[in-house]
């Protein structure tokens, strides 16, 4: 069966200091992954999708970026965090092959807390 | 583009009472509609999907009917327990495209 990780659960940040949350899908090959930001109170928003290795697609211009070095394993970085990053950070996927009627699946997120 | 709105929230019911959470789309194409949940501190779950007209999508007893002609999936159940607090998304994707559209959720806390 599919499982999907998400780490750190929860991070507490400076501003202006570095971030790195990952994000690996197992038991499934070329997923379509994708990362959300849900602000407290507030719907989700979608920051960047990959249809595959090294192919990433940007939604909301920002300090944040994404990287996909494996098929699986999907990073959210940011060089230097504003205020306005806090939130809880949703990774997700979708098999490549139909995405018109394939169900997305979630992980269990990062709360991150910039101070 | 394609949109979804919801009705806002909170929703606030007694337990045993009946639900309904509006849900209307827009989109160029044919989409799959989708209602996903969220409890607290959690990830989303897919609930119920409907990929066609008509489809009626149904799990843990909430159910959703894909109403082509007035562009609605309005979400249902007939006696909600006070586990079904949580937030609610109305979502749909247009074939040949690799976004979800989500609504904004609705927050729905059942009282004993």
């Amino acid at each position: 069966s599919q499982t999907i990780h998400q780490w750190p659960a929860t991070l507490v940040q400076p501003v202006g200091s570095p971030l790195s949350l990952e994000c690996t899908v197992e038991g499934t090959s070329n997923p379509n992954l994708y990362w959300y930001r849900q602000a407290a109170g507030r719907g989700l928003q979608l920051l960047f999708y990959s249809v595959g290795i090294g192919q990433i697609s940007s939604e909301v211009p920002q300090n944040l970026s994404a990287s996909r070095p494996q098929d699986r394993q999907f990073i959210l970085s940011s060089k230097k965090l504003l205020l306005s990053d806090s939130g809880f950070y949703l990774c997700a996927w979708i098999l490549a092959g139909g995405p018109h009627t394939d169900t997305q699946y979630f992980g269990p997120g990062t709360r991150l807390t910039v101070l | 583009g394609d949109s979804v709105t919801q009705m806002e929230g909170p929703v606030t019911l007694s337990e045993e009472a009946f639900l309904t959470i509006n849900c209307t789309y827009t989109a160029t194409g044919y989409p799959s509609l989708f209602w996903y949940v969220q409890y607290p501190g959690e990830g989303l779950q897919l609930l119920l999907k409907a990929t066609k007209a008509d489809d009626k999508g149904s799990n843990k007893g909430f159910e959703a009917t894909y109403r082509k002609e007035t562009t609605s999936f309005h979400l249902e159940k007939g006696s909600v327990q006070v586990s079904d607090s949580a937030v609610y998304f109305c979502a749909l994707i247009t074939s040949g495209t690799y976004k979800y559209i989500f609504g904004t959720g609705t927050r729905l806390k059942v009282l004993a």
